[in-house]
Order: C-alpha cells, then structure tokens, then sequence
C-alpha cells in the first residue's frame, strides 16, 4: 500500500513566521503535489514537481515555495504566514505515467494567527 | 466555464436508492478521469478510475462522455455508509496534474 506522511496533523503559527510543512512517500513515486482545501472552495493545487529539483507552479503559488531534493519528499514553505494560510494541506503522490491517481497524506490543518 | 463543475447538492436519498452524479469537464484535451470519495475531516481516496469504455465495481457505474465533455457516477443500493463527499477529478491535458471539482455531498439515511 501507498504511505504518504505528513510531518504534522495540526499546526498553529504565527503571522510572519516561515512555516515548513513536510511530505514523505515510500513508493518511489515521480510525481507529488500541494493542494490546499477550503470549505466552499475544493481543493485547489499549490505547487507540483514531476522529478528531483523539478518544481511547476499550480493554480495559486502565491506565497508559496516548495522543495524537492530527494524523491521520496517535497516539502511546502510558507515564506511568511498570512492568517489567509490558514486552511488544511493535503499532499499527494503519483506514478510517472498520465493516468496515473493521486495518494493522499491525512493531511494537514494550519491555523495561522 | 470552470475547468471542473460538479452539482454540490447534497443529495439526500433513503437507504436502497439509486443515486448518480454528473461532472462536466472544460478541457476536450483531457485524458484521465477518476471519482474521489472523501469522508468528513478525512483526505480523499481513490474510488475509481473512469475508462473510456464505461466500468463498474460492485454497486459504482461510471462513465465517460467525451463528446458532452462529462463523466458520471451511478451508485445502486445505496448504503449508510456511502454517505460522504465525491469528488470528480480530471487532469488539464495528457501528463500534467489533477484537477479536483468542489464535490457533491451524499447523504443516505435509515
């Protein structure tokens, strides 16, 4: 079975802090993604990366960076938390090939204040 | 129109009932087409991929419309614990990421 792991359930920081949000697989996947969740809005894509050190902007990297030096992980950065961070950040992974579905992590919820 | 647009309901239906949702999709170009289950606070997981062809597991139809740009789920003897968030998912084009709609929220009742 896939695992994907997400460092932390819940978090709370605070505005201005650099938040670190971290990702493991252990399928050898090529591909991981960031959404992020919201009531009312779905699940909208941050960043993804098909590869080590390969990083494509989603539908919102505003205020978001991500790193990927090792396959298994791709971590998500806040560079400087805004209360309008605060949601739930599901992280996924995937085979290589197009038709390939998503695994998620269980996710997490950070609260920014 | 959105890339993926899904009813949000919710649906309400009795135990035992036929229920189907449908998701339109904007992009002609797109190749991979799933429906995501997801329970309340839970991450979503994978219900079924939908083929070109149409497929079923168990009580779960679903099918694929690429002319009217849509894909459906038909759900049979609905179950209490079908009761959840389904979420329909295509990708933009060939390779790139998933495209998640807002889901639709079944609610099966005793």
């Amino acid at each position: 079975d896939v695992k994907v792991t997400q460092s932390s359930r819940y978090l709370v920081k605070r505005t201005g802090e650099k938040v670190f949000l971290e990702c493991v697989q252990d399928m050898d996947h090529e591909n991981m993604f960031w959404y992020r969740q919201d009531p009312g809005l779905g699940l909208r894509l941050i960043y993804f990366s098909y590869d080590v050190k390969m990083k494509e902007k989603g539908d919102i990297p505003e205020g978001y960076s991500v790193s990927r030096e090792k396959k298994e992980r791709f971590s998500l950065i806040l560079e400087s938390a805004s209360t309008n961070q605060t949601s739930m950040y599901l992280c996924a992974s995937s085979l290589g090939t197009g038709n390939s579905p998503l695994h998620f992590g269980n996710g997490t919820r950070l609260t920014v204040t | 129109r959105k890339e993926v647009e899904q009813d949000p309901g919710p649906f309400n239906v009795p135990e035992g009932a036929t229920v189907a949702f449908n998701c339109t999709y904007s992009n002609s170009a797109s190749q991979s087409f799933f429906w995501y289950r997801q329970d309340c606070r839970k991450e979503p997981k994978l219900l079924m991929s939908v083929y070109s062809s149409g497929n079923e597991d168990g009580r779960f139809t679903a099918q694929l419309n690429r002319a009217s740009q849509y894909i459906s789920l038909l759900i049979r003897d609905s179950k209490l614990s079908d009761s959840a968030t389904y979420l329909c998912v295509v990708n933009k084009q060939a390779g790139t990421a998933l495209i998640f709609g807002k889901g639709t929220t079944l609610s099966v009742s005793s």
